[in-house]
């Protein structure tokens, strides 16, 4: 069974830094591009970021761009969101998402369940 | 990046209905259009990719069409189940980008 777990979210401060996982299981690891998509509250879906499967190419959205950095472990089969200079507006459930194939062909097929992250004083 | 756009924003219909969610890309994406179903309080479930393939597991009530820019999904006959919300996303070009969303409703 394929299965995605995120933890790492909780409560900072603007400014603040926080660290998000996500540990596979379930499929080859180390076959997928793996992606953030994160949902700020009652809002829509963004991918924020993501990594090639061997881990030397990375995406960030604009929004992200200079603040976040993805990294994954394919010895550990996990991905990770170092996530500095939180914003108001980075609050938000992360998601970390598998593709079908490559990095976003045939849409994300599996999800976790996502980790809230909340930026607030 | 390229653009998404679905109509309605929201719908209310009766059990048994048809319903038709439909989604427009700012440019040609070919068939690579995914549709999910949120659930509140879970993630984004995949329904049906490139265009009009049902994921395995999914009922057969749901089906998407379309290609280029312009595409639906159809809930054949409406179940208690399917309120959610509902988003489009292509993946024809990075980055992949959604649509803001469909809310179903059952009267």
């Amino acid at each position: 069974e394929i299965q995605l777990l995120e933890s790492g979210g909780g409560l900072v401060q603007p400014g603040g830094s926080l660290r998000l996982s996500c540990a596979a299981s379930g499929f080859t690891f180390t076959n997928y591009a793996i992606s953030w998509v994160r949902q700020a509250p009652g809002k829509g879906l963004e991918c924020v970021s993501a990594i090639s499967a061997s881990g030397g190419t990375t995406y960030y959205a604009d929004s992200v761009k200079g603040r976040f950095t993805i990294s994954r472990d394919n010895s550990k089969n996990t991905l990770s969101l170092q996530m500095n200079s939180l914003r108001a507006e980075d609050t938000a459930v992360y998601y970390c998402a598998k593709p079908g194939s490559g990095w976003y062909g045939g849409g994300f097929d599996f999800w976790g369940q996502g980790t809230m992250v909340t930026v607030s004083s | 990046d390229i653009q998404m756009t679905q109509s309605p924003s929201s719908l209310s219909a009766s059990g048994g209905d048809r319903v038709t969610i439909t989604c427009r890309a700012s440019q040609d994406i070919s068939n690579s259009l995914a549709w999910y179903q949120q659930k509140p309080g879970t993630g984004p479930k995949l329904l049906i990719y490139a265009a009009s393939t049902l994921q395995s597991g999914v009922a057969y009530r749901f089906s998407g069409s379309g290609s280029g820019t312009d595409f639906t999904l159809t809930i054949s006959s409406l179940q208690p189940e399917d309120v959610a919300t509902y988003y489009c996303q292509q993946y024809n070009k990075a980055p992949p980008t959604f649509g803001q969303g469909t809310k179903v409703e059952v009267k």
